[in-house]
C-alpha cells in the first residue's frame, strides 16, 4: 500500500464549479499535512498547510480527518488558472527528520 | 523569498558519463533533498541531507551519490548515467524542524542518450 494515495484524475470541471479531492495516508503517527500545487513542467509549490480544525484560504478549504486518516481539498468557484496537479503531502512521522511523503497527485482541468 | 536554484534547466548527457546536478539555497536551511519525478510515479526521494557532510539514503539511491560540503549547496551525482535515469530532478530545502514545508527548485530535465 502506498503511504499517500490520491485519485489521479483527471477531474474535468467547468469554470465556477466546486471540486473536491481526497487523499488517504497510512502512517497514523504523521503530524503535518500539506497540499502542494504543481503546474505542467514546473516545480511543486506549497498551496496550504492542513490543520486539525480545518482551514480556509480564499476559495480553498482543507480538512483533516485523523481517525480515518484522510485529507481533503475543496476548491470553490473554479478558475481556469486552477488547472494544475494537486499533491497531497504528509510528514514521515518518525526519525526526527523533516521528511515529507508526496502523493502522486490529482490532475485538475478547468474548462470554459 | 526563499530561493532554491538548480544550475541547469535542461541537460543532455551520454550513457556512461558522470553527471553533476547542483542545487543552492539561500535561506540557511538545514535540510536539503533530491527527488526525481516521472509520469505516473510521482516524486521519489533519492537522497537527503540534514547537515553539512551528512547524507541519508532515500527510497531510490541506487546509481546516485550526493555531496554536501557547504550548508547552502547539495550536489547530486550520477556516477555512470544510464537511459533509465532520464527524468525530471527536483531539489528542495526546508528548515530542520518537523512540519515545515519544502521549497523546491525549478527542476532539471535530464535526458540520457
Amino acid at each position: 500500500r502506498k503511504e499517500v494515495e490520491q485519485d489521479p484524475g483527471p477531474f474535468n470541471v467547468p469554470e465556477g464549479a466546486t471540486v473536491a479531492f481526497n487523499c488517504t495516508y497510512s502512517n497514523s503517527a504523521s503530524q503535518s499535512f500539506f497540499w502542494y500545487r504543481q503546474d505542467c513542467r514546473k516545480e511543486p509549490k506549497l498551496l496550504m498547510s492542513v490543520y486539525s480544525s480545518g482551514n480556509e484560504d480564499g476559495r480553498f478549504t482543507a480538512q483533516l480527518n485523523r481517525a480515518s486518516q484522510y485529507i481533503s481539498l475543496l476548491i470553490r468557484d473554479s478558475k481556469l488558472s486552477d488547472s494544475a496537479t494537486y499533491l497531497c503531502v504528509v510528514n514521515g512521522g518518525s526519525g526526527g527528520y523533516n521528511k515529507l511523503i508526496f502523493g502522486a497527485g490529482t490532475r485538475l482541468a478547468v474548462h470554459p | 523569498d526563499v530561493k532554491v536554484t538548480q544550475s541547469s534547466r535542461y541537460l543532455v548527457k551520454r550513457t556512461g558519463e558522470k553527471v553533476f546536478l547542483e542545487c543552492v539555497q539561500d535561506m540557511d536551511h538545514e535540510n536539503m533533498f533530491w527527488y526525481r519525478q516521472d509520469p505516473g510515479l510521482g516524486l521519489r526521494l533519492i537522497y537527503f541531507s540534514y547537515d553539512v557532510k551528512m547524507k541519508e539514503k532515500g527510497d531510490i539511491p541506487e546509481g546516485y551519490s550526493v555531496s554536501r560540503e557547504k550548508k547552502e549547496r547539495f550536489s547530486l551525482i550520477l556516477e555512470s548515467a544510464s537511459t533509465n535515469q532520464t527524468s525530471m530532478y527536483l531539489c528542495a530545502s526546508s528548515p530542520l524542524r518537523t512540519g515545515a514545508g519544502y521549497t523546491f527548485g525549478s527542476g532539471t530535465r535530464l535526458t540520457v542518450v
